[in-house]
């Protein structure tokens, strides 16, 4: 399968400044990368769906302005939480995917803690 | 869309004894079905997956889990288990184009001694 990195892996920010979250696909193309946020005790909730080199899908209730996510190659998604606020605190996490391939099933990456002051 | 349902949020057990985590999910159309565990602070890992073929599904650490479509089910069990198996464990389901999975709410494992 394939290795997915996150960096950073937690973050400490204030409110009212950007963070931007890289998720890496280390040995595999990634035609699909696919962002969620869990909060503490919750489940995963999709976020976002990217494809590479077009224009982030966002789930209903997901700011577009405020989550901006870029899928600049097969290998490289980052999601920018802009303007962070307190209740954007959240474990984040990404997954791949590439249609087409033998692996039909998401690849996970461990997740950034994202804590805003 | 899907959805899943898993039916305990929390179960307790002690060390060496079987358990079953039970899973429902609701779909219009054919899926694929996943358990994953999550350890404290870490991402998921994937425990065994249904795609197709034999309902009954073998994974690591000793679980496994049948596919009962009749029963819109996919529940998870392990003849055994270990402290170390104390976690959050998550069904989800997605589309056959893997492009909208949904999870579960999770079901938290604690093995006692």
């Amino acid at each position: 399968g394939a290795v997915v990195s996150q960096h950073p892996s937690r973050v400490i920010c204030k409110s009212g400044t950007s963070v931007k979250i890289e998720c890496r696909s280390l040995d595999f193309q990634a035609t699909t990368m696919f962002w969620y946020r869990q909060f503490p005790k919750q489940s995963l909730m999709l976020m976002a769906t990217s494809n590479e080199g077009s224009k982030a899908t966002y789930e209903q209730g997901v700011e577009k302005d405020k989550f901006l996510i870029n899928h600049a190659s097969l290998t490289l998604s980052t999601l920018t939480v802009t303007s962070a606020h307190p209740e954007d605190s959240s474990f984040y996490i990404c997954s791949v995917f590439s249609s087409g391939t033998y692996y039909n099933e998401q690849f996970f990456g461990p997740g950034t803690r994202l804590t805003v002051l | 869309a899907q959805s899943v349902t898993q039916l305990d949020s929390q179960v307790p057990v002690f060390e060496e004894a079987p358990v079953e985590l039970r899973c429902n999910y609701s779909s219009s159309v054919s899926v694929y079905l996943f358990w994953y565990v999550q350890y404290p602070n870490q991402g998921l890992q994937l425990l065994l997956k249904y795609l197709s073929g034999s309902t009954l599904v073998k994974g690591i650490n000793g679980f496994e889990a049948e596919f009962n479509k009749s029963q819109t089910s996919f529940h998870l069990r392990k003849p055994s288990v270990h402290i170390s198996d104390t976690a959050e464990y998550f069904c989800a389901v997605s589309d056959l184009n893997n492009n909208d999975m949904r999870f579960g709410a999770g079901t938290r494992l604690t093995v006692k001694p």
